[in-house]
Protein backbone atom coordinates (compact mmCIF):
# COMPACT_ATOMS: atom_id res chain seq x y z
CA UNK A 1 0.00 0.00 0.00
CA UNK A 2 1.52 3.41 -1.27
CA UNK A 3 2.20 5.45 1.83
CA UNK A 4 3.19 9.19 3.06
CA UNK A 5 4.05 10.24 6.09
CA UNK A 6 4.63 13.88 7.55
CA UNK A 7 6.56 15.14 10.37
CA UNK A 8 5.95 16.60 12.67
CA UNK A 9 2.15 16.35 13.23
CA UNK A 10 2.16 19.94 14.33
CA UNK A 11 4.60 22.86 15.63
CA UNK A 12 4.39 26.28 17.17
CA UNK A 13 7.51 28.32 16.29
CA UNK A 14 8.40 31.89 16.90
CA UNK A 15 8.32 34.97 13.68
CA UNK A 16 11.59 34.48 12.64
CA UNK A 17 12.42 31.38 13.34
CA UNK A 18 13.55 28.78 10.60
CA UNK A 19 11.53 25.90 10.37
CA UNK A 20 11.89 21.91 8.42
CA UNK A 21 8.97 19.91 7.41
CA UNK A 22 9.81 16.32 6.91
CA UNK A 23 7.80 14.16 4.36
CA UNK A 24 9.01 10.25 3.90
CA UNK A 25 7.14 8.20 1.41
CA UNK A 26 6.90 4.39 0.22
CA UNK A 27 4.86 4.02 -3.10
CA UNK A 28 5.37 1.10 -5.56
CA UNK A 29 6.47 3.82 -8.53
CA UNK A 30 7.03 7.08 -7.77
CA UNK A 31 7.06 10.23 -10.82
CA UNK A 32 7.32 13.33 -8.38
CA UNK A 33 6.19 14.92 -4.80
CA UNK A 34 4.33 17.57 -4.54
CA UNK A 35 3.82 20.21 -1.56
CA UNK A 36 1.37 22.04 -0.85
CA UNK A 37 0.03 24.82 1.45
CA UNK A 38 -3.72 25.15 3.11
CA UNK A 39 -4.90 27.34 5.22
CA UNK A 40 -8.25 27.97 5.78
CA UNK A 41 -9.77 26.71 2.47
CA UNK A 42 -8.13 25.17 -0.05
CA UNK A 43 -4.66 23.46 -1.16
CA UNK A 44 -2.43 25.94 -2.83
CA UNK A 45 0.58 24.58 -4.81
CA UNK A 46 3.72 25.12 -3.26
CA UNK A 47 6.46 22.65 -5.28
CA UNK A 48 6.68 19.71 -7.14
CA UNK A 49 10.05 17.46 -7.64
CA UNK A 50 10.89 14.63 -9.77
CA UNK A 51 15.30 14.93 -9.21
CA UNK A 52 17.16 14.32 -6.62
CA UNK A 53 19.62 17.04 -4.73
CA UNK A 54 17.61 19.64 -7.06
CA UNK A 55 16.70 22.24 -4.73
CA UNK A 56 13.32 24.07 -5.78
CA UNK A 57 13.43 28.11 -3.58
CA UNK A 58 10.06 30.33 -3.90
CA UNK A 59 11.13 33.16 -1.53
CA UNK A 60 11.42 32.16 1.99
CA UNK A 61 10.40 28.41 0.82
CA UNK A 62 12.72 25.82 -0.61
CA UNK A 63 12.28 22.00 -0.68
CA UNK A 64 14.79 19.27 -1.82
CA UNK A 65 14.16 15.81 -2.40
CA UNK A 66 16.05 12.68 -2.07
CA UNK A 67 15.09 9.63 -3.80
CA UNK A 68 17.31 7.36 -2.37
CA UNK A 69 15.82 7.65 0.76
CA UNK A 70 12.42 8.18 0.08
CA UNK A 71 12.03 11.60 1.77
CA UNK A 72 11.60 15.28 1.33
CA UNK A 73 12.15 18.54 3.37
CA UNK A 74 10.34 21.61 2.87
CA UNK A 75 12.62 25.00 4.88
CA UNK A 76 10.64 27.96 5.84
CA UNK A 77 13.37 31.05 6.52
CA UNK A 78 12.25 33.95 8.76
CA UNK A 79 8.97 32.50 9.47
CA UNK A 80 5.53 34.87 9.74
CA UNK A 81 2.63 34.79 10.83
CA UNK A 82 1.16 34.36 7.73
CA UNK A 83 2.80 30.96 7.14
CA UNK A 84 0.68 29.53 9.78
CA UNK A 85 -0.96 26.53 7.55
CA UNK A 86 -1.22 22.95 6.98
CA UNK A 87 1.85 21.81 4.75
CA UNK A 88 0.47 18.74 2.84
CA UNK A 89 3.26 16.44 1.06
CA UNK A 90 1.79 14.14 -2.00
CA UNK A 91 3.56 11.75 -4.01
CA UNK A 92 2.31 10.72 -7.47
CA UNK A 93 3.26 6.73 -7.34
CA UNK A 94 1.32 6.53 -10.81
CA UNK A 95 0.50 8.45 -13.48
CA UNK A 96 -3.34 9.08 -12.25
CA UNK A 97 -3.25 10.68 -8.94
CA UNK A 98 -1.64 11.48 -5.62
CA UNK A 99 -1.39 9.75 -2.44
CA UNK A 100 -1.49 12.67 0.13
CA UNK A 101 0.07 12.70 3.61
CA UNK A 102 -1.86 14.01 6.37
CA UNK A 103 0.06 17.23 7.12
CA UNK A 104 2.19 19.09 9.10
CA UNK A 105 0.41 21.82 11.31
CA UNK A 106 2.71 24.81 11.72
CA UNK A 107 1.22 27.75 14.01
CA UNK A 108 3.81 30.76 13.90
CA UNK A 109 3.63 33.16 16.76
CA UNK A 110 4.52 36.71 17.06
CA UNK B 1 -13.85 34.41 -14.12
CA UNK B 2 -11.75 31.32 -15.01
CA UNK B 3 -11.15 29.15 -11.94
CA UNK B 4 -12.61 26.08 -10.36
CA UNK B 5 -15.69 26.26 -8.59
CA UNK B 6 -17.48 23.60 -6.18
CA UNK B 7 -21.48 23.71 -5.07
CA UNK B 8 -22.91 23.90 -2.52
CA UNK B 9 -20.06 25.29 -0.37
CA UNK B 10 -22.28 23.89 2.64
CA UNK B 11 -24.81 21.51 3.09
CA UNK B 12 -26.63 19.45 5.73
CA UNK B 13 -28.41 16.49 4.67
CA UNK B 14 -30.26 13.43 6.68
CA UNK B 15 -29.17 9.87 6.29
CA UNK B 16 -30.41 8.15 3.72
CA UNK B 17 -31.19 10.96 1.38
CA UNK B 18 -29.21 11.63 -1.82
CA UNK B 19 -26.79 14.51 -2.55
CA UNK B 20 -25.08 16.53 -5.20
CA UNK B 21 -21.75 18.14 -5.29
CA UNK B 22 -21.06 20.03 -8.32
CA UNK B 23 -17.75 20.66 -9.43
CA UNK B 24 -17.10 22.90 -12.23
CA UNK B 25 -13.74 24.06 -14.54
CA UNK B 26 -13.22 26.69 -17.21
CA UNK B 27 -9.06 25.71 -17.82
CA UNK B 28 -10.47 22.77 -19.89
CA UNK B 29 -8.29 20.47 -17.71
CA UNK B 30 -8.59 16.91 -18.46
CA UNK B 31 -8.35 15.82 -14.99
CA UNK B 32 -10.36 16.39 -12.90
CA UNK B 33 -10.44 14.62 -9.05
CA UNK B 34 -12.66 14.35 -5.78
CA UNK B 35 -11.32 14.14 -2.50
CA UNK B 36 -12.67 14.21 0.53
CA UNK B 37 -10.61 15.63 3.49
CA UNK B 38 -11.07 14.11 7.35
CA UNK B 39 -9.22 14.69 10.65
CA UNK B 40 -6.46 12.34 10.69
CA UNK B 41 -6.72 11.07 7.26
CA UNK B 42 -5.66 13.90 5.47
CA UNK B 43 -6.96 14.22 1.79
CA UNK B 44 -7.92 10.46 0.36
CA UNK B 45 -8.75 10.24 -3.53
CA UNK B 46 -12.35 9.17 -4.27
CA UNK B 47 -13.05 9.32 -7.88
CA UNK B 48 -11.32 10.68 -10.68
CA UNK B 49 -11.19 11.09 -14.71
CA UNK B 50 -8.75 11.43 -17.09
CA UNK B 51 -11.39 12.69 -19.97
CA UNK B 52 -15.22 12.91 -20.37
CA UNK B 53 -16.76 9.64 -20.04
CA UNK B 54 -13.46 8.28 -17.88
CA UNK B 55 -14.13 7.59 -14.62
CA UNK B 56 -12.31 5.75 -12.36
CA UNK B 57 -11.74 4.61 -8.46
CA UNK B 58 -9.74 6.00 -6.09
CA UNK B 59 -9.12 4.82 -2.47
CA UNK B 60 -12.63 5.14 -1.21
CA UNK B 61 -14.73 5.23 -3.33
CA UNK B 62 -17.91 3.07 -1.70
CA UNK B 63 -21.43 5.18 -1.56
CA UNK B 64 -20.47 7.58 -4.34
CA UNK B 65 -21.18 7.97 -8.14
CA UNK B 66 -19.72 10.25 -10.42
CA UNK B 67 -20.51 11.16 -13.98
CA UNK B 68 -18.22 13.00 -16.74
CA UNK B 69 -20.47 13.67 -19.35
CA UNK B 70 -18.79 17.11 -19.90
CA UNK B 71 -14.86 17.95 -19.75
CA UNK B 72 -15.94 21.11 -17.03
CA UNK B 73 -18.03 19.40 -15.25
CA UNK B 74 -17.94 16.44 -12.61
CA UNK B 75 -20.40 15.77 -10.12
CA UNK B 76 -20.09 13.48 -6.93
CA UNK B 77 -23.30 12.09 -5.99
CA UNK B 78 -23.86 10.66 -2.48
CA UNK B 79 -26.80 7.77 -3.34
CA UNK B 80 -27.56 7.12 0.41
CA UNK B 81 -25.82 9.53 2.89
CA UNK B 82 -24.49 8.18 6.02
CA UNK B 83 -22.78 9.87 9.01
CA UNK B 84 -19.47 8.57 7.77
CA UNK B 85 -19.34 10.61 4.89
CA UNK B 86 -19.61 13.50 6.81
CA UNK B 87 -16.60 15.88 5.31
CA UNK B 88 -15.55 18.33 3.27
CA UNK B 89 -14.55 17.57 0.11
CA UNK B 90 -12.62 19.55 -2.77
CA UNK B 91 -12.88 18.76 -6.06
CA UNK B 92 -9.21 19.69 -8.29
CA UNK B 93 -8.05 19.94 -12.34
CA UNK B 94 -5.11 19.21 -13.86
CA UNK B 95 -4.00 19.14 -17.26
CA UNK B 96 -1.66 16.23 -16.05
CA UNK B 97 -3.15 13.52 -13.37
CA UNK B 98 0.59 13.82 -11.56
CA UNK B 99 0.87 17.77 -11.68
CA UNK B 100 0.36 20.46 -10.22
CA UNK B 101 -3.62 20.31 -9.02
CA UNK B 102 -6.03 23.09 -8.99
CA UNK B 103 -8.36 22.95 -6.23
CA UNK B 104 -11.88 24.11 -5.62
CA UNK B 105 -12.96 26.30 -2.31
CA UNK B 106 -14.21 22.59 -0.73
CA UNK B 107 -17.43 21.37 0.14
CA UNK B 108 -18.70 21.52 3.44
CA UNK B 109 -20.84 18.37 4.09
CA UNK B 110 -22.78 17.25 7.49
CA UNK B 111 -25.12 14.10 7.73
CA UNK B 112 -27.16 13.86 10.71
Amino acid sequence: EDKVVQSPLSLVVHEGDTVTLNCSYEVTNFRSLLWYKQEKKAPTFLFMLTSSGIEKKSGRLSSILDKKELFSILNITATQTGDSAVYLCAVSPTASKLTFGTGTRLQVTL
Amino acid sequence: DAGITQSPRYKITETGRQVTLMCHQTWSHSYMFWYRQDLGHGLRLIYYSAAADITDKGEVPDGYVVSRSKTENFPLTLESATRSQTSVYFCASSERADGELFFGEGSRLTVL
